[in-house]
């Protein structure tokens, strides 16, 4: 199956700092979501943004959306140590999730 | 909220054996469940899609006769890896469409698979 792209593939920062993942895909979509996995757990949803939205907000996340580059973008602002994890984008067309290879971000104390 | 359940959470089998793992919708009814299966350190990447009352629809180099998916109820989809290698180790997910248009999609927490 097809698989978007992210980049970078891996990020550190230290605390306090604003991380930035980018995810690119191949196909129109209904949707982009964004899911985070820490090591050895199950995916948690973070931010859905629908193909009509171009940027979407939620606490210290947001996600922007361009339709006409086929990417987006999650920012996560004033990180914390605790945001240390796997990040995955994956672009929603019909019954397909698309999948990006993740970022890992490191957030230093 | 909406809850998919994974069981079981690991499992260890040896060589040669057969292992099911259930997805549950525990307050929603899933028309779709989609499974995945990730390497270490790898993405997700798609096994098959289930469809409640049919046949899976599976991924090109998935094969279908190793891993049976049933979707008996719209509650409950289950995997079963058949004649187990060690290969076939890995973190199996689940996930369930809320919607008909399945713009809201729920994972399970996954299942660690390791065969001996």
């Amino acid at each position: 199956s097809q698989q978007g792209e992210e980049d970078p593939q891996a990020l550190s920062i230290q605390e306090g700092e604003n991380a930035t993942m980018n995810c690119s895909y191949k196909t129109s979509i209904n949707n982009l979501q964004w899911y985070r996995q820490n090591s050895g757990r199950g995916l948690v949803h973070l931010i859905l943004i629908r193909s009509n939205e171009r940027e979407k907000h939620s606490g210290r996340l947001r996600v922007t959306l361009d339709t006409s580059k086929k990417s987006s973008s999650l920012l996560i602002t004033a990180s914390r140590a605790a945001d240390t994890a796997s990040y995955f984008c994956a672009s929603h067309s019909n019954y397909q999730l698309i999948w990006g290879a993740g970022t890992k971000l490191i957030i230093k104390p | 909220g909406a809850v998919v359940s994974q069981h079981p959470s690991r499992v260890i089998c040896k060589s040669g054996t057969s292992v099911k793992i259930e997805c549950r919708s525990l307050d929603f009814q899933a028309t779709t469940m989609f499974w995945y299966r990730q390497f270490p350190k790898q993405s997700l990447m798609l096994m098959a899609t289930s469809n409640e009352g049919s046949k899976a629809t599976y991924e090109q180099g998935v094969e279908k006769d190793k891993f049976l998916i049933n979707h008996a109820s719209l509650t409950l989809s289950t995997l079963t890896v058949t004649s187990a290698h060690p290969e076939d180790s890995s973190f199996y997910i689940c996930s369930a469409s809320l919607t008909v248009t399945g713009n809201t999609i729920y994972f399970g927490e996954g299942s660690w698979l390791t065969v001996v």
